[in-house]
């Protein structure tokens, strides 16, 4: 989607590797988020920021970490991935004017 | 314990009818509600919201209903085309806070097929 993207599309992984996603936006805007994608689920979110350095637990932040450095990315990391964290990621960005932009999504398969 | 809560995981519809697509949640304190589409291997995209003082809410072919009271929305799709073949979100929010953030709890989503 224009003012967002994520990197990389595709990832497969070993079982106990570290590994981290990267979203990034040129909306400016304060807040983005983490999101997951699974049959069955839904979309259920992972971790959220409100700003630099500023960032909260959503409903499934076991065994995922995030980081805001910089108003324009935000790192989602796999401590030690798990086959249950197979799954299709979504960053998103919302602002008061467009409300919420979803990314393409990051398809991750733990091996 | 699913707040939003979207029974039916597909439907399937002719070309040129109506698609109704339905949701419900259980959280008193949602005050806005959203539905998104979503195509494979994209990322969901809005389609049209609600708010809870309205009933209605009217865009082009897509129409969202909601009954506070059954706590229940609907989405109602006329004339149902191809291209509509996506996976629908409901999604509701607690309230907005001015400030460009409002945690959306998604439902399960519902695979709509629409046959020519």
């Amino acid at each position: 989607d224009a003012g967002i993207t994520q990197s990389p599309r595709h990832k497969v992984t070993e079982t106990g590797t570290p590994v981290t996603l990267r979203c990034h936006q040129t909306e400016n805007h304060r807040y983005m988020y983490w999101y997951r994608q699974d049959p069955g689920h839904g979309l259920r979110l992972i971790h959220y920021s409100y700003g630099v350095k500023d960032t909260d637990k959503g409903e499934v932040s076991d065994g995922y970490s995030v980081s805001r450095s910089k108003t324009e990315d935000f790192l989602l990391t796999l401590e030690s991935a798990t086959s249950s964290q197979t799954s299709v990621y979504f960053c998103a960005i919302s602002s008061p004017v467009d409300g919420y932009t979803f990314g393409s999504g990051t398809r991750l398969t733990v091996v | 314990d699913q707040q939003v809560k979207q029974n039916s995981p597909s439907l399937s519809v002719q070309e040129g009818r109506i698609s109704i697509l339905n949701c419900d949640y259980t959280n008193s304190m949602f005050d806005y509600f959203l539905w998104y589409k979503k195509y494979p291997a994209e990322g969901p995209t809005f389609l049209i919201s609600i708010s809870s003082i309205k009933d209605k809410n009217e865009d082009g072919r897509f129409t969202v209903f909601l009954n506070k009271s059954a706590k229940h929305l609907s989405l109602h799709i006329v004339p149902s085309q191809p291209g509509d073949s996506a996976v629908y979100f409901c999604a509701a929010s607690g309230g907005y806070s001015g400030a460009g953030s409002y945690q959306l709890t998604f439902g399960k989503g519902t695979k709509l097929s629409v046959i020519p």
